[in-house]
């Protein structure tokens, strides 16, 4: 069965390091989502991509976050520097067909960030 | 910002008893889909239902939606253990981004 594949599960870091995370979604899904989820709380949708193209990222703090897609497949999502309030599970979903045909999104198992 | 606040905020029931989860959102919506996520996991779709169904079953998942009153409930019938979890509503807008509610904890005990 086919899966959204994150890496890396964990990752502990210092205030102030880069951190990146890696998503590959599924075969042929052209929409790619990233969000943060904090602890107890329900995901928030930082970067939604279409193919190699933003759709929608105003909840994205670009100051410090980039995300990048760059061939509309697999996509990379950096923090730099991290700081403490970025420890939180950075989550990548994948849905087929067009972005406003909001339907069904896949997730992969996420990326677990501490800063410390 | 969450489209979404389910209610209760957590739940404990017993096996073989049913579980009931409501969603109230703020603005008119196109679909509304119920997600489950075991801790520390990614997210599993169980449920969509659109602004123009009333009620949609999948097994032993009940989906209703009322959009006079702007809210959806889920329920799970004759809940198993594995039923553990937290359960997230999540509605959109035309072409606005899907947006997460707070989430239900379900605990069922044995």
């Amino acid at each position: 069965e086919a899966e959204v594949a994150q890496s890396p599960r964990y990752k502990i870091t210092e205030k102030s390091q880069a951190v990146a995370f890696w998503c590959d979604p599924i075969s042929g899904h052209a929409t790619l989502y990233w969000y943060r989820q904090i602890l107890g709380q329900g995901p928030e949708l930082l970067v939604q991509f279409q193919d190699e193209s933003v759709v929608d990222d105003s909840q994205l703090p670009k100051d410090r976050f980039s995300a990048e897609r760059l061939k509309g497949v697999d996509s990379t999502l950096k923090i730099q520097p991290a700081e403490l309030g970025d420890s939180a599970m950075y989550l990548c979903a994948s849905s087929e067909g067009e972005w406003w045909l909001t339907g069904e999104l896949f997730f992969g198992e996420g990326s677990r960030l501490t800063v410390l | 910002s969450q489209q979404g606040e389910e209610d209760p905020q957590a739940l404990s029931i017993q096996e073989g008893e049913n579980a009931t989860m409501n969603c109230s959102y703020k603005t008119s919506i196109n679909n509304l889909q119920w997600y489950r996520q075991n801790s520390g996991r990614g997210l599993v779709h169980l449920i969509l239902i659109r602004s123009n169904e009333r009620e949609k079953h999948s097994g032993r998942l009940r989906v209703t939606l009322d959009t006079s009153k702007k809210s959806s409930s889920l329920l799970i019938t004759a809940s198993r253990a594995a039923d553990t979890a937290s359960y997230f509503c999540a509605a959109s807008r035309n072409t606005d981004k899907l947006i997460f509610g707070t989430g239900t904890r379900l605990q069922v005990f044995p």
